[in-house]
C-alpha cells in the first residue's frame, strides 16, 4: 500500500561526509519534491522535479543536489553535510503541479555528527 | 507577517471535545490543504479543498474564499489525534506555503 517510500527512515552521519536519500513512489506523479522541515518550522520547499525538468529553489544551498534517474526513484544528495543540515527531509508527489494534492513520504530524519 | 496563519498555536483538550483549528491567508490560491503530522513522522494530507467543505469520518474541513478563511473541525476528539496540524496553501505560482501549525493534543 505504501505510495511514497523515504529510505532510511533515520540516517546519520558525520560533519562532511556525503550522505544521500532516497525516495520512490508508486504512483507514477510526475512530480517529485524535496522538503527540509527542521525542529517546530514548517517544510522549506528546496527544489522539485517536473518529470527530468529540474527546478531549484533561489535560496537551496549548492550543497544539496538531486537526481531523479526514472520517473520513480529521486535523490537527495548533500555533498558535505554541516550542523546546520540536521533535520527531517520530506519527499512529496503529485500528479501535475497545479492544484493537485501533494501525497508526503514518512520523512528521513538526518543527524550530523 | 506570514502569508499563513494558523491559530491557535496551542491546543489542549479532554477526550470527547469539539475542535476547531483556524487558517487565515493573504495570498491568492488555487487550494488549500490540510495537513497531520505525528511528532517525528512524516505529513499526512487530510483533505485539500477550493470550495465549501468536506468531511472525512471525525474531521471536517470549510474554506470560505472571499473571506480567506478556513476551519479544520474534529468531532469527539480522541488522544489518537494529538498531531501538529498544518494548513498550506498553493499559491496561485503552485507554490505550497505552510502555516506554522497547531500543535494538539487530547488528554484520556
Amino acid at each position: 500500500d505504501a505510495m511514497v517510500i523515504q529510505n532510511p527512515r533515520y540516517q546519520v552521519t558525520q560533519f562532511g561526509k556525503p550522505v544521500t536519500l532516497s525516495c520512490s513512489q508508486t504512483l507514477n506523479h510526475n512530480v517529485m519534491y524535496w522538503y527540509q522541515q527542521k525542529s517546530s518550522q514548517a517544510p522549506k520547499l528546496l527544489f522539485h522535479y517536473y518529470d527530468k525538468d529540474f527546478n531549484n529553489e533561489a535560496d537551496t544551498p549548492d550543497n544539496f543536489q538531486s537526481r531523479r534517474p526514472n520517473t520513480s526513484f529521486c535523490f537527495l544528495d548533500i555533498r558535505s553535510p554541516g550542523l546546520g543540515d540536521a533535520a527531517m527531509y520530506l519527499c512529496a508527489t503529485s500528479l501535475t503541479r497545479a492544484y493537485n494534492e501533494q501525497f508526503f513520504g514518512p520523512g528521513t530524519r538526518l543527524t550530523v555528527l | 507577517k506570514n502569508e499563513v496563519e494558523q491559530s491557535p498555536q496551542n491546543l489542549t483538550a479532554q477526550e470527547g471535545e469539539f475542535i476547531t483549528i483556524n487558517c487565515s491567508y493573504s495570498v491568492g490560491i488555487s487550494a488549500l490543504h490540510w495537513l497531520q503530522q505525528h511528532p517525528g513522522g512524516g505529513i499526512v494530507s487530510l483533505f485539500m479543498l477550493s470550495s465549501g467543505k468536506k468531511k472525512h469520518g471525525r474531521l471536517i474541513a470549510t474554506i470560505n474564499i472571499q473571506e480567506k478563511h478556513s476551519s479544520l473541525h474534529i468531532t469527539a476528539s480522541h488522544p489518537r489525534d494529538s498531531a501538529v496540524y498544518i494548513c498550506a496553501v498553493r499559491s496561485l505560482a503552485d507554490k505550497l506555503i505552510f502555516g506554522t501549525g497547531t500543535r494538539l493534543q487530547v488528554f484520556p
